[in-house]
């Protein structure tokens, strides 16, 4: 196990509604990241979060957005949801002293 | 635009087989190169990594293999048992950002 842990851990919803999803990083890591896994693809990086602001971006449209704690934890939230936002929802976590990420088990989420 | 290329797609080995995974990647400002290895319905784990100062790797059954120039490397899992069949991902970052850009993966199974 990574220290990293999400919730919840599934979650469905319909087309249009809004989502919150969540991660608490690993002891000691400051820099958060999330990526979206489609069924059977690799993960795609959505956006990056340090020192509570994003700093840097994948190519998500801005309904994807994010928050980042004072304790390094951090919220995804997605708006407007579409059936293609079906997909497992991972949060990564670690230093800025190391490039090693350290991901949690992920959020599966279901649009219907 | 893809930016690193993964094969095979899938893979089956016998048990003590050493199946070898390969990826390509395009830009030289990638200086990080991380295996991860995913089971069902969990986040994906680091495996190993190397930098591109060095041409191999090793860690336990686990190896490897860079090649510059090429803008390639590989893992190779020695004496591989039942227990390793899961998706395979390599990725790609630069030391600059956190992004790890991934592959598409590749499904290992070792039969007993």
């Amino acid at each position: 196990e990574t220290g990293v842990t999400q919730s919840p851990t599934h979650l469905i919803k319909t087309r249009g509604q809004q989502v919150t999803l969540r991660c608490s990083s690993q002891s000691g890591h400051n820099t958060v990241s999330w990526y979206q896994q489609a069924l059977g693809q690799g993960p795609q990086f959505i956006f990056q979060y340090y020192r509570e602001e994003e700093n840097g971006r994948g190519n998500f449209p801005p309904r994807f957005s994010g928050l980042q704690f004072p304790n390094y934890s951090s919220e995804l939230n997605v708006n407007a949801l579409e059936l293609d936002d079906s997909a497992l929802y991972l949060c990564a976590s670690r230093t800025t002293y190391t490039d090693t990420q350290y991901f949690g088990p992920g959020t599966r989420l279901t649009v219907l | 635009q893809q930016q690193v290329k993964q094969s095979p797609q899938s893979l089956i080995v016998q048990k003590g087989g050493i199946p070898i995974i390969n990826c390509a990647y395009e830009n030289t400002a990638f200086d990080y190169f991380p295996w991860y290895q995913q089971f069902p319905g969990k986040g994906p784990a680091l495996l190993i990594a190397i930098r591109p100062d060095v041409s191999e790797k090793k860690e336990g059954r686990f190896t490897i293999s860079f090649n510059k120039s090429a803008k390639q490397f590989s893992l190779h899992i020695m004496d591989s048992q039942p227990g390793d069949s899961a998706t395979y991902f390599c990725a790609v970052q630069e030391t600059s950002g956190s992004r790890l850009t991934f592959g598409e993966g590749t499904q290992l199974t070792v039969n007993p």
